[in-house]
């Protein structure tokens, strides 16, 4: 089973510069979400998705940062201008729709992220 | 903010067991303990996950003691591949809700 696919891998911009991230979330699939993982903290969720619709999105700064998943399946997360503070790995992660009781419905599966680098 | 308190950082021969400690004294009843862990330059990985009875899989065992308040990850036989850092989540089970990741435990296990 293929994971979690994001793209790129690393990222280097100038402050004020535009930049977007692409997650392809495991087949099947109907959550995902978006967390922005600093230096020396744990990731932090920044949106999440139930198929094409936004779930939580309390985090994300919405000022700069806009996110959207097209039909469902693959989701691009977007950092309009960006600033210093948002250097930082952007992981990706999927899950299914519900739990299965008993099993592991909602693992989360997570991309190997993007570190974006802001100079 | 985190619901749990973790060592920052320990260390741990090749082929010992490895046992990562976690407080959760607030836990609530239908919450259940979950551990993930993040190699370097990869996303986090499931580990396991329980409520109140041991649980074990290919990967690890957790022991959650009685009154729930902390539980242990053991990881049997530590390689170096294992050299991760290693988060404990509590969270109510079979829901897709956010997960909140405290700092971990960075563990370094050496030759």
């Amino acid at each position: 089973e293929a994971g979690v696919a994001q793209s790129p891998r690393y990222k280097i911009i100038e402050k004020r510069q535009s930049v977007a991230f692409w997650c392809n979330p495991i087949s099947g699939h109907a959550t995902l979400y978006w967390y922005q993982q600093i230096l020396g903290q744990g990731p932090k969720l920044l949106i999440q998705f139930q198929n094409n619709g936004v779930v939580d999105d309390s985090q994300l700064p919405k000022d700069r940062f806009s996110a959207e998943r097209l039909k469902g399946v693959d989701s691009t997360l977007k950092i309009q201008p960006a600033k210093l503070e948002d250097s930082a790995v952007y992981l990706c992660a999927s899950s299914l729709e519900r739990g299965l009781a008993g099993g592991y419905g909602d693992t989360q599966y997570f991309g190997p992220g993007t570190r974006l680098t802001v100079l | 903010d985190a619901k749990t308190t973790q060592p920052t950082s320990m260390d741990c021969a090749e082929g010992r067991a490895a046992n990562l400690p976690c407080n959760h004294s607030t836990i609530s009843g239908n919450e259940y303990v979950y551990w993930y862990r993040q190699i370097h330059s990869q996303g986090p990985q499931y580990i396991i996950h329980g409520l109140k009875n041991n649980e074990t899989n290919e990967m690890a065992s957790l022991i959650i003691t009685e009154d729930r308040k902390s539980s242990t990850l053991i990881l049997p036989h530590a390689t170096l591949r294992d050299t991760a850092v290693y988060y404990c989540i509590v969270r109510v089970a079979y829901n897709t809700d956010k997960l909140i990741f405290g700092t971990g435990t960075r563990l370094q296990v050496f030759p």
